[in-house]
This record gives C-alpha cells, structure tokens and sequence, in this order.
C-alpha cells in the first residue's frame, strides 16, 4: 500500500495563479484532511471530508477550494494564489472510527512569489 | 485560550538523560489523545496513543490527566535520533477533527 500520496512535492506559483494539489488514499479511509504548517505554528486545518461528496471547513478556508468526488482523492484548488498561502501542506486520512490516528503524505512545499 | 498549547522549547537533553514535557488542552470533551513525532517540518508520524491509564511503549511513556486536562510526554534514556518535534494532537468527541499543538522540540546532546 503507498498510503497517502501527496504531489507535488514542490512548487513554485506566482501571485494570482491558481493550482491544484493532488492526494490521493489507498487505504479506503472515510476521513480526509488538509493542513497548512507554518513556522512557529502548528498544523491548521484548511477543509475536511467524511466521506465522498462531503466537504466541509476547517480552521483557515479562505483562499482554497476542495472537492470528494471519489473515497480515495482529495484535491485541494488554491484559487488565486497569494504569498500569505506560501507553506507547507499536508494531507492525512483516517478511518474516522473511534481512537483511530490519521496518517499524513509526505507533504507539499509551496512558495508564492 | 488555545485548544492545544505546549511549551516548543528547545528542550536540550543530554544523551542518556530522561526528558518530559506536558500539552494542555481546552475542550474537556475531548476524547482521544496521542503524541506525533516530526522531524525537520517532514510529515507527521504516530507515535503513540494516550490511553486514560496511562501507556508506555519502550522507552517512551504517556500519562493522561483528565482532571487538569493535561497529556504528557516522557522520554527515557535519550537517544541522538530522539531529536525532533513532538506533537500534542487531540481529538474531539464525535469528530475526526484534530487540533494540534505548536509541538515540544527536543534536541539531544552528545
């Protein structure tokens, strides 16, 4: 099982461009998520799926869009990309049951310029 | 008040030495409790759950306080690849949704 793929791995956008940030769960997990980590703070949580076709926000949803269409994929659109969106971002799934921990992709590095 | 907070440190421990550090949280609801490791901003990793009575896994041993409304976080015997960031994570009751603390960074001395 790959678990929780995340790509790309690195990108560069300048301002006002849009893109996509692919993740994709091999696991047949309920819950997704995605999170953005910045320096002296802890993850944030953008936007959240329980299952396919539900969505719902997180903590910091301005600026990002997602959809579950399918159990497995995840996708996160930054709209018009801003330099306060420069961070790194994860996404994590998880069974959604009980005491059950989630597990994260490798991560995106994301720069705005 | 933060959901999560915990003190990030550094935490410099000699190797061979035993470190341990707390993570308060605010929602006395909250039903589910771990510790994530993290090294140099990679991806979040499962340590270990927090059981209510408490867990150990090797030289690693959990502690719940429900009362206080504190977890935490003990290492024995420090290793030098102990170095890293440790997470405080809590989950709500009747929810996935986990809030994170900023993390406690141990750095272990030779």
């Amino acid at each position: 099982n790959a678990g929780v793929t995340q790509t790309p791995e690195f990108q560069v956008l300048k301002t006002g461009q849009s893109m996509t940030l692919q993740c994709a769960q091999d696991m047949n997990h309920e819950y997704m998520s995605w999170y953005r980590q910045d320096p002296g703070m802890g993850l944030r949580l953008i936007h959240y799926s329980v299952g396919a076709g539900i969505t719902d926000q997180g903590e910091v949803p301005n600026g990002y869009n997602v959809s579950r269409s399918t159990t497995e994929d995840f996708p996160l659109r930054l709209l018009s990309a801003a330099p306060s969106q420069t961070s790194v971002y994860f996404c994590a799934s998880s069974t959604g049951a009980g005491n059950q921990p989630q597990h994260f992709g490798d991560g995106t590095r994301l720069s705005i310029l | 008040r933060k959901e999560v907070e915990q003190d990030p440190g550094p935490f410099n421990v000699p190797e061979g030495a035993t470190v341990a550090f707390n993570c308060t949280y605010s929602n006395s609801a909250s039903q589910s409790f771990f510790w994530y490791r993290q090294d140099c901003r990679k991806e979040p990793k499962l340590l270990m759950s927090v059981y209510s009575s408490g867990n150990e896994d090797g030289r690693f041993t959990a502690q719940l306080n429900r009362a206080s409304q504190y977890i935490s976080l003990l290492i024995r015997d420090s290793k030098l690849s102990d170095s890293a960031t440790y997470l405080c994570v809590v989950k709500g009751h009747g929810n996935n949704r986990l809030a994170f603390g900023k993390g406690n960074q141990v750095v272990v001395i030779p």
